[in-house]
């Protein structure tokens, strides 16, 4: 059973353009994560959000951790080649001994075109 | 600050054979984490180590063994490789465990078992 579910799972756009990536739980998480990982390398951290609601930004990208913590979607303005690459959503689960093991998505596969 | 590094970056086994897949990190984390990464599973946990001298499976720890050298060094061996373990093994430091705890991940290997 997948905890963390992704939507899409592959994205081609062109340069400019405006995308959103889901990742949907049916169950509630402690905190979200969402990393970036570039080919032949491993994921780098993005964003931890922690709040029910909260909204963070980090330049073109907008980060919202659902209201009952059991969602969250990353939006990209203006998308440029460089932010190509596999944006996974992470979580730890608010429930018993497993909230210290993160739960990783499968991903959403992410490439803009010049 | 070399962060998490990996070796090999790349290995090929047949199956049946042993190898010890190495990981250090020198930015004074407690937690490490032995991760692999396979097309359309995302990453999933093998084994993690919360502190110094101590271990615990994850969600795949069958066929893998661990080892918590030191504070630095996380190994992971496999007693007698099997096509099903090829894949790409990322490794990762965090501060502790806790319910945010950010996790840095290191180059990755590249493990082929014929």
């Amino acid at each position: 059973t997948q905890l963390l579910e992704q939507s899409p799972q592959f994205l081609s756009i062109q340069e400019g353009e405006n995308l959103t990536v889901y990742c949907n739980s049916s169950s509630v998480f402690s905190s979200l994560q969402w990393y970036r990982q570039e080919p032949g390398e491993g994921p780098v951290l993005l964003v931890t959000v922690v709040t029910g609601g909260e909204v963070k930004k980090l330049k073109r990208l907008t980060f919202q951790f659902g209201d009952a913590r059991k969602d969250s979607s990353l939006h990209i303005t203006a998308a440029q080649p460089g932010d190509t690459g596999l944006y996974l959503c992470a979580g730890y689960p608010n429930s018993g001994g497993s909230n210290y093991k993160l739960t990783f998505g499968k991903g959403t596969l992410l490439t803009v075109n010049p | 600050n070399a962060g998490v590094t990996q070796t090999p970056k790349f290995q090929v086994l047949k199956t049946g054979q042993s190898m010890t897949l190495q990981c250090a990190q020198d930015m004074n984390h407690n937690s490490m984490y032995w991760y692999r990464q396979d097309p359309g599973m995302g990453l999933r946990l093998i084994y993690y180590s919360a502190s110094e001298g101590t271990t615990d499976k994850g969600e795949v720890p069958n066929g893998y063994n661990v080892s918590r050298l030191n504070k630095r060094e996380f190994s992971l061996r496999l007693e007698s490789a099997a096509p099903s373990q090829t894949s790409v093994y990322f490794c990762a430091g965090g501060r502790g465990l806790s319910s945010y705890n950010e996790q840095f991940f290191g180059p990755g290997t590249r493990l082929t078992v014929l």
